[in-house]
This record gives C-alpha cells, structure tokens and sequence, in this order.
C-alpha cells in the first residue's frame, strides 16, 4: 500500500525558510520511472506545481520559483525535502508531495493528505 | 510560461454528460492527466496521458486530447462527482496544472 505523508511546521513568520519533509511507503525512492512531486494549493485556489525529483536523481522546478526552492531526497530515509527560502504571505497553502510515476508521460497517481503552511508574523 | 484555461464551472443535472474543456497551445502535442479534488480532501487522479483509467476509476470519466483543447467527460454524471476538477500537462519538464473547473450537479 503506498502512502505518502507531509511533515514540517504549521507557521513560518514571513522572511523564514520552510522546510517540509514527505515520508514514502509501499515503495523505494530508488525505483525506477518513479519521482517524488512536491505542489501547493493557497486556499480557495487551483493546484500549483513547485518541484519534483527522480530516482536517478533529475530535479526541475517551477521557473517562478526557482531561485526560491531546493529539492533533495534520502533514499534511505524514503524520504523527500523541499526548502522554500524568503516565505512571504502569498507562499500560504496546503503543501501536498505526490507519487510521480512514468510510463510514457509523467503523472501524479498517490498524493499525500497535505499539510497547511500559514505564513504570517 | 506554458498556461491551462479550464471554464470557471460547469453545471450538469443527474445523470446527464459534463464536459470539461482544458485550453493550451498546441496541447494536443502533450499527454494530459485529470484530477478530481472533493472539497477538503487530496486530489485524485482520474485520466492520464489523455484517455487511460487507473484502476478504481469509474468508466463514466474519458478522456480526449486534440488540436489546443483536452476534454474531460463524464457520462451519467452521480452527486457524487460533485468536485473541482484540473488538468495538467508537462511543459517541457516543468508540471503545470490548470485553472481548474467546479462541477456542480444540480
């Protein structure tokens, strides 16, 4: 069974770096064709992609954010951490990470329950 | 930046067909996935590269992807899809979703 669970803080004051953890089960961060995704959602608002990595390790990030965001993981751990720099209020949301499987395209087949991240002093 | 237009909302009585159209340039040189998000629950995926099911998905949902639009159907549409729906696609390596369309079923 896999499940996919966000970890970190609830409230960043404004400036702080956020750092959020996703635990994977049912499955190995070193399986082929398959990445973690980390996409947010301010509320009341559509889905937002921010960044994924792979098994072999190939990251991307959202070009509106690139400066902002980091990505690693820790095969070991099965875990996933994602660092976003220089909060700002706008940054509130509920972060989700998702399995990101490939067959011949990319999709996001497990998602997390998410986790609300409050940007505020 | 590559951009996804989905209508603000549809609304579709029981048992009758929604369509839920997704806009993009030349969108039909990409494979698009639907995810159907129930209020305050995580997003659930429901087609991906254009038209497959996963497993668990109701046969109701399709999917069709051509020229500049992607369209999400369902057929005999039940209360219970009541939800926002988003497409996505990849521009390049780079995820983007939808705006995102609320189903309502009256």
């Amino acid at each position: 069974q896999v499940t996919l669970k966000e970890s970190g803080p609830v409230l960043v004051k404004p400036t702080e770096t956020l750092t959020l953890a996703c635990t994977v089960s049912g499955y190995s961060l070193s399986n082929r064709r398959m990445g973690v995704s980390w996409i947010r959602q301010p509320p009341g608002k559509a889905l937002e992609w921010l960044a994924h990595i792979f098994s072999n390790d190939e990251k991307s990030y959202s070009a509106s954010l690139k400066s902002r965001v980091t990505i690693s993981k820790d095969t070991s751990k099965s875990q996933v951490v994602l660092t976003l720099t220089n909060m700002d209020p706008a940054d509130t949301a509920t972060y989700y990470c998702a399995r990101t499987s490939e067959v011949i395209s990319r999709f996001f087949d497990y998602w997390g329950q998410g986790t609300l991240v409050t940007v505020s002093s | 930046s590559y951009d996804l237009t989905q209508p603000p909302s549809v609304s579709v009585s029981p048992g009758q067909t929604a369509s839920i159209t997704c806009s993009g340039d030349q969108l039909g040189d990409k494979f698009v996935c639907w995810y159907q998000q129930k209020a305050g629950q995580s997003p659930v995926l429901i087609i991906y590269e254009d038209t497959k099911r996963p497993s668990g998905i109701p046969e109701r949902f399709s999917g069709s992807n051509s020229g500049n639009t992607a369209t999400l159907t369902i057929s005999g549409t039940q209360a219970l899809d009541e939800a926002d729906y988003y497409c996505q696609a990849w521009d390049g390596s780079t995820g983007v979703f939808g705006t995102g369309t609320k189903v309502t079923v009256l």
